[in-house]
């Protein structure tokens, strides 16, 4: 059961654009995550934000998160093609044994 | 740095075969989770552990079973093998809930069932 949809599927930019990807959930989360997959590799943890915060950055990275629409966004700025991976949100709840559950993800084109 | 290790990054089966996966953890985590990831339906949850010898099914636990013997490793099986389980088979670490949520994941293993 999925409980992340990431908007759009796809997202193909250029070199030095932002690349903003979107993320809705279902139910009441403890924490929301964002994670990089480069093709055919396990996935990199890249940032979380915890269900009382708002806003997270780290480094060219920003995560907001509104709890009252269930949804969060990732903005990647200045991106480079090294970017170029998918990106999936996932969330945990509680009592879940910190199970995460993932959306489908985007798949992000930074063109040079 | 936190590391996870599966046993084989490319695999290829015959329907019926008996498969195993194997993942080893060095970060002493208690948590260790399969998932499998098909284009278009993201990572699904196989099944999870949160200690040794526990065991908890996830989404998609059918043809599957697992083992962990040893808090490091935790194993999944195949027991016979079907072409509908060619896919990219993950496994991931973490902390008991409470202390971090990050997930740590290790490079994926293709399967391929013939």
């Amino acid at each position: 059961s999925q409980q992340g949809e990431e908007d759009p599927q796809a997202l193909s930019i250029q070199e030095g654009e932002n690349a903003t990807m979107n993320c809705s959930y279902k139910t009441s989360i403890n924490n929301l995550q964002w994670y990089r997959q480069n093709s055919g590799r396990g996935l990199v943890h890249l940032i979380l934000i915890r269900s009382n915060e708002r806003e997270k950055h780290s480094g060219r990275l920003r995560v907001t998160l509104d709890t009252s629409k269930k949804s969060s966004s990732l903005l990647i700025t200045a991106s480079r093609a090294a970017d170029t991976a998918s990106y999936f949100c996932a969330t945990t709840y509680s009592g879940g044994y910190n199970k995460l559950i993932f959306g489908a993800g985007t798949r992000l084109a930074v063109h040079p | 740095d936190v590391k996870v290790t599966q046993s084989s990054r490319y695999l290829v089966k015959r329907t019926g075969e008996k498969v195993f996966l194997e993942c080893v953890q060095d970060m002493d985590h208690e948590n260790m989770f399969w998932y499998r990831q098909d284009p278009g339906l993201g990572l699904r949850l196989i099944y999870f552990s949160y200690d040794v010898k526990m065991k908890e099914k996830g989404d998609i636990p059918e043809g599957y079973s697992v083992s962990r013997e040893k808090k490091e490793r935790f194993s999944l099986i195949l027991e016979s093998a079907s072409t509908n389980q060619t896919s990219m088979y993950l496994c991931a670490s973490s902390f008991r809930q409470g202390r971090t949520d990050t997930q740590y994941f290790g490079p994926g293993t293709r399967l391929t069932v013939l």
